[in-house]
């Protein structure tokens, strides 16, 4: 079975600081892999995805991540935080075969900036 | 990107009423619609998987007839929480998939808050 495991439900960084979010996965068959952020009292949007293709996948506001099959991980990061970069990060994975898909979401990452 | 919109994004019921939460994805053709529940400072739940033309999918521990799920087309799903009460209240989020395979992105509405007295 799919999962996703995100390491800490907080993460306080300064402005301009690195941003390291934390994503572990363990799947059987290689993995399709999500990073969405949420904005208070709003839906998901999608960062970025991996889909087997390139191991670093860039994704929109700055943020990247890479794949690695070695560590089962696929952490989150952008180089500089902004102010607009606080919100809840969530980690997913596809689960589930021809007869139907679904993503299987982390528990969330909230990222604190402080000015 | 696709863009799904969720009505109405605040509801406040009576207990023992019921309550419709519609999604609608304005750009595309949606045959899979995902229904989750996301209670404060917690991940979402996967409540149901919505099939156009066919029953939906419920995730073990959802009731399906406290949950009542429609697909009647390609571009609207609804949520009916049935004889609603104080536990029901939550923050629930649709999303759908232009593509119904594996790599398939989620597209989100902007989720439901509901409140019930």
């Amino acid at each position: 079975a799919q999962s996703v495991t995100q390491l800490g439900s907080h993460v306080s960084v300064s402005e301009g600081a690195l941003v390291l979010l934390r994503c572990n996965y363990s799947s059987s068959v290689p993995p399709y892999l999500f990073w969405y952020v949420q904005y208070p009292n709003q839906g998901l949007q999608l960062l970025l995805k991996y889909t087997s293709a390139a191991t670093l996948v860039k994704g929109i506001n700055g943020f990247e991540a890479e794949f690695k099959k070695s560590e089962t991980s696929f952490h989150l990061t952008k180089p500089s935080a902004h102010m607009s970069d606080a919100a809840e990060y969530f980690c997913a994975v596809i689960a589930g075969n021809t007869g139907g898909f679904k993503t299987i979401f982390g528990a969330g990452t909230r990222l604190f900036v402080k000015a | 990107g696709a863009v799904v919109s969720q009505h109405p994004s605040r509801v406040i019921c009576k207990s023992g009423t019921s309550v419709k939460i519609e999604c609608r994805s304005l750009d595309f053709q949606a045959t899979t619609m995902f229904w989750y529940r996301q209670f404060p400072k917690q991940s979402l739940m996967l409540m149901a998987t919505s099939n156009e033309g066919s029953k939906a999918t419920y995730e073990q521990g959802v009731e399906k007839d406290k949950f009542l799920i429609n697909h009647a087309s390609l571009t609207l799903s609804t949520l009916t929480v049935t004889s609603a009460h104080p536990e029901d209240s939550s923050f629930y989020i649709c999303s759908a998939t232009p593509g119904g395979g594996r790599g398939g992105e989620l597209f989100f509405g902007e989720g439901s808050r509901l409140t019930v007295l």
